[in-house]
């Protein structure tokens, strides 16, 4: 069990760019989720997924975010036109049902 | 999801227990009360999570009241690298989570 993975762990990037993140969850786990975490705060929810198909998105998840999980086992997420705002960290997390999330050490996201 | 009140933090000495509590009056009856905790720089790392029964792992205790209203997480013997932030979050056993600010535990030498 080698746990949740993320890639990158840190991105920098222009104010305007795109950006994409990658999580590898736990093997077999087929629920996966995404939160974002702002300095001083708790993990926010974004949205998740059962096998690859995203069952639930926050209002949080603005028209410039979108989630894939194409064949169930990875992830991504990518940020459009990014913002000041949207530095923060994303964390990734999986699940079996019933079971409890694992989490990633995240992607920390820094926009210039 | 229930909502949870934790004090913003707490101290303990190396070595001796540290007693997290929680409150969460509005819980259902089949949202489960998790603990998890977040060490600077790092994801959320699962500790215990209960529904009616006290349980044990080889992290931590969790006890849960009879009325289920506050629960208190237990570290039988704190060390150094247990200073964290605790959240307690209580929730669907398939729901998203929930965080609040957490409980920031502080183990002094």
């Amino acid at each position: 069990d080698t746990g949740v993975s993320q890639d990158p762990r840190h991105k920098i990037t222009k104010r305007g760019q795109n950006v994409t993140f990658r999580c590898d969850p736990i093997s077999e786990h087929n629920r996966l989720y995404w939160y974002r975490q702002t300095l001083g705060q708790g993990p926010e929810f974004l949205t998740y997924f059962q096998n690859e198909a995203q069952l639930e998105k926050s209002r949080l998840l603005s028209d410039r975010f979108s989630a894939e999980r194409p064949k169930g086992s990875f992830s991504t997420l990518e940020i459009q036109r990014t913002e000041q705002g949207d530095s923060a960290m994303y964390l990734c997390a999986s699940n079996i049902p019933d079971g409890p999330q694992h989490f990633g050490d995240g992607t920390r996201l820094s926009i210039l | 999801d229930a909502k949870t009140t934790q004090p913003p933090s707490m101290d303990c000495a190396e070595g001796r227990a540290a007693n997290l509590p929680c409150n969460h009056s509005t819980i259902s009856g089949n949202e489960y009360v998790y603990w998890y905790r977040q060490i600077h720089s790092q994801g959320p790392q699962y500790i215990i999570h209960g529904l009616k029964n006290n349980e044990t792992n080889e992290m931590a205790s969790l006890i849960i009241t009879e009325d289920r209203k506050s629960s208190t997480l237990i570290l039988p013997h704190a060390t150094l690298r247990d200073t964290a932030v605790y959240y307690c979050i209580g929730t669907g056993a398939n729901s998203k989570l929930t965080f609040g600010k957490g409980i920031t535990l502080s183990v002094r030498p």
